[in-house]
């Protein structure tokens, strides 16, 4: 099974600044042409949301704050600037086998 | 628009079993797999499995071979997540989730408390 290590476990990070999640897999999970790699938002009492697909590519209606990038077995989410409605939990998520596994999660929090 | 729409909260006891279902709209029920995701209290995520919503052919995580099983009601646009013999560490948030790949829409979630 491809092991996901999201880092860090939480940040808390001021109004405005960047908060920089990275989520590596302990093999690749891209081809030359796509990378299997997702990202999603979870608060409190709700599900999951999508945000990137694809290692970078956003999801429709999600702002533009959000961004994402890498390949192969390193990955990275940005939120910048942040807002007060990003106090969730990130999530990466590969597709590249069965069985689908997740990161364990960063907890984003306001300073 | 598109929606899952899951059953409500159920409280059962070790030993018993439960019936979650999931009503897709909005969308051709066939057109995409289904999957399930575990969440148990103060924890992350955890895929169960998906069913093809074509052949309904079910895959099961190995951690949830067994007791385990996802079954479709096509004309109905329906699938359910069913649990035997209910354990305490059943206890958690059960979410289905349309996939293309990636988890695109989710359901609201249904918890399941396991409680003697």
């Amino acid at each position: 099974d491809i092991v996901l290590t999201q880092s860090p476990a939480s940040l808390a990070v001021s109004l405005g600044q960047r908060a920089t999640i990275s989520c590596r897999a302990s093999q690749s999970v891209s081809t030359s042409s796509y990378s299997y790699m997702h990202w999603y938002q979870q608060k409190p009492g709700q599900p999951p949301k999508l945000l990137i697909k694809y290692a970078s590519n956003l999801e429709s209606g999600v702002p533009a704050r959000f961004s994402g990038s890498g390949s192969g077995t390193d990955f990275t989410l940005n939120i910048h600037p942040v807002e007060e409605e990003d106090t969730a939990t990130y999530y990466c998520q590969h597709s590249w086998e069965i069985p689908l596994t997740f990161g364990a999660g960063t907890k984003l929090e306001l300073k | 628009q598109i929606q899952l729409v899951q059953s409500g909260p159920e409280l059962k006891k070790p030993g018993e079993t439960v019936k979650i279902s999931c009503k897709a709209s909005g969308y051709t029920f066939t057109d995409y797999s289904m999957h399930w995701v575990k969440q148990a209290p103060g924890k992350g995520l955890k895929w169960m499995g998906w069913i093809n919503t074509e052949t309904g052919e079910p895959t099961y995580a190995d951690d949830f071979k067994g007791r385990f099983a996802f079954s479709l009601e096509t004309s109905a646009s329906t699938a359910y997540l069913q649990i035997n013999n209910l354990k305490n560490e059943d206890t958690a948030t059960y979410f289905c989730a349309r996939s293309s790949s990636y988890l695109d829409y989710w359901g609201q979630g249904t918890t399941l408390t396991v409680s003697s």
